[in-house]
């Protein structure tokens, strides 16, 4: 089954607008984590925020947000005013706590913000 | 500066030939990992390491070998025994002090060809 969901492989906002990237997740497991990456066409993987399932509060990193609701396990993240260097693949993981607690992708969304 | 370290950027590789990615990381990270990356994709666990001279095999080992004899040192060899081989290769590395929340880094990224 798939462990990460991101439906949406492209999406596309004007500069200074806010856009929300989605994802979701399935797990039985009550305790987690949930990261995003954004990777520019360099390739390297830059992480962007951290969610722990536990954690009362969204997470929120200068201009990123996620909008983390556990009942519906979504975890979407939210840039607000967008810029140019904001085009870029945006990928959705999580970490279960079961054994090596390895990280899980998701497929990606591509952002592409236009002047 | 500090970072993680992959190289070479680009490599070409004929069939039948084995070929060593190196990734080097100067953060003093316990954990290294190693990944793939086809198009379209998300990330794949080839292999990590969370304490020197010890490695573990991820989802998508076969064909792939580490080793781990320095803290700041991974390197990953593609051999022939590996069916496909074109793809983005990623390193990460992290530390094991915070579970479900240690952060992944990770390097620029070594894109191998095999022709």
């Amino acid at each position: 089954a798939q462990k990460i969901t991101q439906t949406q492989p492209g999406m596309f906002v004007q500069e200074k607008e806010a856009v929300t990237l989605d994802c979701t997740y399935d797990t039985s497991d009550p305790s987690y984590g949930l990261f995003w990456y954004k990777q520019p066409s360099s390739g390297e993987m830059i992480f962007l925020i951290y969610q722990g399932s536990y954690d009362q509060q969204n997470a929120t990193e200068g201009r990123y947000s996620l909008n983390f609701q556990k009942a519906r396990k979504s975890a979407n993240l939210v840039i607000s005013a967008s810029q140019l260097g904001d085009s870029a693949m945006y990928f959705c993981a999580m970490r279960e706590n079961t054994g090596f607690q390895k990280l899980v992708f998701g497929t990606g969304t591509r952002l592409l913000v236009s002047p | 500066d500090g970072g993680i370290t992959q190289s070479p950027k680009y490599l070409f590789r004929k069939e039948g030939q084995n070929v060593t990615l190196s990734c080097e990381q100067n953060l003093n990270h316990d954990a290294m990992y190693w990944y793939r990356q086809d198009p379209g994709q998300g990330l794949r666990l080839i292999y990590y390491s969370q304490i020197v001279n010890d490695f573990q095999k991820g989802d998508i080992a076969e064909g792939y070998s580490v080793s781990r004899e320095k803290k700041e040192s991974f390197p990953l060899t593609v051999t022939s025994a590996q069916k496909n081989p074109t793809a983005f290769y990623l390193c990460a590395s992290s530390m094991l002090d915070r579970g479900l929340a240690d952060t992944q880094y990770f390097g620029p990224g070594t894109r191998l060809t095999v022709l």
